[in-house]
Order: structure tokens, then C-alpha cells, then sequence
């Protein structure tokens, strides 16, 4: 089974300050997708990234994949209140429809 | 259009008992999951159906645990005895049959609140 690392497992920052969160593995993926969790709610996908080398930007969020597709990176600019939550990294598994995830980013911005 | 919804939102039982969580899925959706997190640890994969049948399994812990999905609706799952180990939070998720050609990356499952179950 892949095992996706994700770091840090926790995030503390203030309002307007920028982060970058990160999901890796040893086995390549076959794709890569970025989830946000609240407090009592499921995960929410936030976005899908497949080629090698993608970069894709949602709003303040900007998400990249590595070229050898083993890592990616989830970066937020000028985070907001509105941005805490945990953010989950996973990955389909060999080729199956289940998902395999990672601990999570719990991010915390502070007003 | 409502999203996948979870009953009970909390459950607390004893060990020994027995309890029953149930998912409804978005309609239309015929791809059903079930996955877990247990505290401290990422959340896993216990199974899939699509429409009635159990497409994989692989991730039920033990025989403690029966998955239905009469109808191809929704689906519940049974813990019985429930031991203090199976405290988490279970999740149930929906997603599209994929047409064909479609790759597997773009299949989006929706998640539910999920139900926390503690047993004491």
C-alpha cells in the first residue's frame, strides 16, 4: 500500500502570512488530489493534479505536482481565518477506485 | 441537489453491543464508499459497492463488520460486537459510474459529515 507523508502535521500562522504544506511518497502517483476538512464536516475536494509538473491555482491557493509525480505541494498566499482546516493529500490506488490518504495538515490561522 | 448524508452523527455504545451506521449517497450516484479514521491515523478505505454488490472489500477490518446495500441505495453498516478498538470517525463517500475512457483521476467521491462512533 502507498503511503503518502504528509508536513507539517501542524500549522499555526497569523492572518496575511503565506504557507506551503506538502504530501510525498515513495511510489509514484497516479494522480494526486487535495482535500480540505472542517470541524463535523467530510473532506472536500479541492482540486485534481495528474501531469508531471502541473500547476494549478485556486484563488489564493496554488497547487503543484512534482515532475517525477512522488511529491506535491499545497501553497497559500496571504491566508485567511476562513482557511483553517486540515488538509488532506490522497492518492487512487494502484489503479482501484479507493483512495489511500495522508495524516493531514492541520492548519490554524489566527485573526 | 443534497449531498451525502450520515445517520447517526454520533453514536456512543458499549463494547459488546451492536451498532448500525447508515449512508445515503447523492442520487444517481452508483459507486458507494466506506472509510474510517482512527484517531491519530489517516483515514482508510473498508469498502466499495457499486449499485448492490461489494465491488472490494479489502479494507474491512474483520468479520465484526457487515456492509449492505440492498437496492443499490443506500447503505448501512453493522458492527457487532463493537470493540473498543473501532472507535473512529467512518465516512461514507458517492461518485459517478465513470463512462468509459474516463480516467480514473477526474472520478470525484463526495464525502459525507461522517459518523463518530465511541465505544466505551
Amino acid at each position: 500500500t502507498q503511503l503518502l507523508e504528509q508536513s507539517p502535521q501542524f500549522l499555526s500562522i497569523q492572518e496575511g502570512e503565506n504557507l506551503t504544506v506538502y504530501c510525498n511518497s515513495s511510489s509514484v502517483f497516479s494522480s494526486l488530489q487535495w482535500y480540505r476538512q472542517e470541524p463535523g464536516e467530510g473532506p472536500v475536494l479541492l482540486v485534481t493534479v495528474v501531469t508531471g509538473g502541473e500547476v494549478k491555482k485556486l484563488k489564493r491557493l496554488t497547487f503543484q505536482f512534482g515532475d517525477a509525480r512522488k511529491d506535491s505541494s499545497l501553497h497559500i498566499t496571504a491566508a485567511q481565518p476562513g482557511d483553517t482546516g486540515l488538509y488532506l493529500c490522497a492518492s487512487p490506488q494502484g489503479g482501484s477506485e479507493k483512495l489511500v490518504f495522508g495524516k493531514g495538515t492541520k492548519l490554524t490561522v489566527n485573526p | 441537489e443534497a449531498g451525502v448524508t450520515q445517520f447517526p452523527s454520533h453514536s456512543v455504545i458499549e463494547k459488546g453491543q451492536t451498532v448500525t451506521l447508515r449512508c445515503d449517497p447523492i442520487s444517481g450516484h452508483d459507486n458507494l464508499y466506506w472509510y474510517r479514521r482512527v484517531m491519530g491515523k489517516e483515514i482508510k478505505f473498508l469498502l466499495h459497492f457499486v449499485k448492490e454488490s461489494k465491488q472490494d472489500e479489502s479494507g474491512m477490518p474483520n468479520n465484526r463488520f457487515l456492509a449492505e446495500r440492498t437496492g443499490g441505495t443506500y447503505s448501512t453498516l453493522k458492527v457487532q460486537p463493537a470493540e473498543l478498538e473501532d472507535s473512529g470517525v467512518y465516512f461514507c463517500a458517492s461518485s459517478q459510474v465513470r463512462s468509459s475512457g474516463w480516467p480514473l483521476s477526474y472520478n470525484e467521491q463526495f464525502f459525507g459529515p461522517g459518523t463518530r462512533l465511541t465505544v466505551l
